[in-house]
């Protein structure tokens, strides 16, 4: 069964606007991953949120994590037309990392 | 470094069909996953080996079989294929042990059964 869902299915946005997509997962968690899959190719990772953080930037990416409400975000600042892909969540246990991947939200980005 | 290949690209088989999906890495990596995107699905984990020498039943592993060849290859086999496992196959590596639980995937194989 899928651990993540992703918040919303869709999201189309001008170019130059931000982009916030939310992710809920079920159980407890070691850490929480984005992946960014082009239409037609294999998926890339993003960033990597471990479960004692609560933020973390990379580049024009930031996520947050709220354990508590078993919920993070993923936000992209200044979207381009190239950001336009799929994002998918991922959460890993402890121990070996079996990743249990979310539904995803299509992004597309207008220019 | 090419990262994570995936034989072949496309594939149609007809119901009973078998056939071989080839999957290998030039990172090092210990440890392999095979997973199915359907639509609306994201992925699910069908086989994984921790390490070489080692492998072990996802989430959907029903219909398909697995061999970790060595190091670097890891294949994914469907015995008599049916059209419920018409879907996009990825293969992924990571280096999970070491504390780097990042995946890194192929570019994936489309199947079609009919």
């Amino acid at each position: 069964s899928q651990q993540g869902e992703e918040d919303p299915q869709a999201l189309s946005i001008q170019e130059g606007e931000n982009a916030t997509m939310n992710c809920s997962y079920k159980t407890s968690i070691n850490n929480l991953q984005w992946y960014r899959q082009n239409s037609g190719r294999g998926l890339v990772h993003l960033i990597l949120i471990r479960s004692n953080e609560r933020e973390k930037h990379s580049g024009r990416l930031r996520v947050t994590l709220d354990t508590s409400k078993k919920s993070s975000s993923l936000l992209i600042t200044a979207s381009r037309a190239a950001d336009t892909a799929s994002y998918f969540c991922a959460t890993g246990n402890t121990g070996f990392q079996k990743l249990v991947f979310g539904t995803g939200t299509r992004l597309l980005v207008s220019p | 470094n090419a990262g994570v290949t995936q034989t072949p690209k496309f594939q149609v088989l007809k119901t009973g069909q078998s056939m071989t999906l080839q999957c290998a890495q030039d990172m090092n990596h210990n440890s392999m996953y095979w997973y199915r995107q359907d639509p609306g699905m994201g992925l699910r984990l069908i086989y994984y080996s921790a390490s070489e020498g080692t492998t072990d039943k996802g989430e959907v592993p029903n219909g398909y079989n697995v061999s970790r060849l060595n190091k670097r290859e890891f294949s994914l086999r469907l015995e008599s294929a049916a059209p419920s496992q018409t879907s996009v196959y990825f293969c992924a590596s990571s280096e999970a042990y070491r504390g780097s639980y990042e995946q890194y995937f192929g570019p994936g194989t489309r199947l079609t059964v009919t």
